[in-house]
């Protein structure tokens, strides 16, 4: 399966934590981009990346929150300090430049 | 600020009958709009897209309509079948980028 690829599944962690997601794009896809999806809304866009570069960062990423891409193939998306609030389903996509981006089935994030 | 919105958060239709799930967006710089399909404990998968240079787009069974000056997208699908039972997200974008997704629309399609 050459698909969008989140690991782990699923996290749980306690307030105050730091956690750390990773994302394996569709291999040939040069764009990356993360979002965040709670429950009874639709996906939010956090980021996105072109090969290695950041490019896009939305207004909803706290200074908490760090995405990198260092080699233009997978991402991580780090949450320090983890708050109640950062529950939520975060979702990774790629893209061709211009192209329809391709989800992973995303990694949900319990905070107790 | 809610620049997409699917005001119905479920539609039920009956198998062979059409569904049609509708979308209103705000921003008039949005160019590009998409609908994805997801089931549950799966991220959301592309179904059908449409630039804002055309007004309908098929495939299959299933097509989408752009009505730019009502800011209104609708996705048809028909005949509607069992298997299409999903929630639906309408998305746009004012570059291929940056997409705004609506809340969904829970489809649930009766044998």
């Amino acid at each position: 399966d050459t698909g969008v690829s989140q690991d782990p599944r699923h996290k749980i962690t306690k307030r105050g934590q730091n956690v750390t997601f990773r994302c394996d794009p569709i291999s040939e896809h040069n764009r990356l981009y993360w979002y965040r999806q709670t429950l009874g809304q639709g996906p939010e866009f956090l980021t996105y990346f072109q090969n290695e570069a950041q490019l896009e960062k939305s207004r909803l990423l706290s200074d908490r929150f760090s995405a990198e891409r260092p080699k233009g193939s997978f991402s991580t998306l780090e949450i320090q300090r983890t708050e109640q609030g950062d529950s939520a389903m975060y979702l990774c996509a790629s893209s061709l430049t211009g192209g329809d981006q391709h989800f992973g089935d995303g990694t949900r994030l319990s905070i107790l | 600020d809610q620049q997409v919105k699917q005001n119905s958060p479920s539609l039920s239709v009956q198998e062979g009958r059409i569904s049609i799930l509708n979308c209103d967006y705000t921003n008039s710089m949005f160019d590009y709009f998409l609908w994805y399909k997801k089931y549950p404990a799966e991220g959301p998968t592309f179904l059908i897209s449409i630039s804002s240079i055309k007004d309908k787009n098929e495939d299959g069974r299933f097509t989408v309509f752009l009505n730019k000056s009502a800011k209104h997208l609708s996705l048809h699908i028909v005949p509607s079948q069992p298997g299409d039972s999903a929630v639906y997200f309408c998305a746009a974008s004012a570059r291929v980028n940056d997409m705004r997704f609506g809340a969904g629309t829970r489809l649930t399609v009766k044998p």
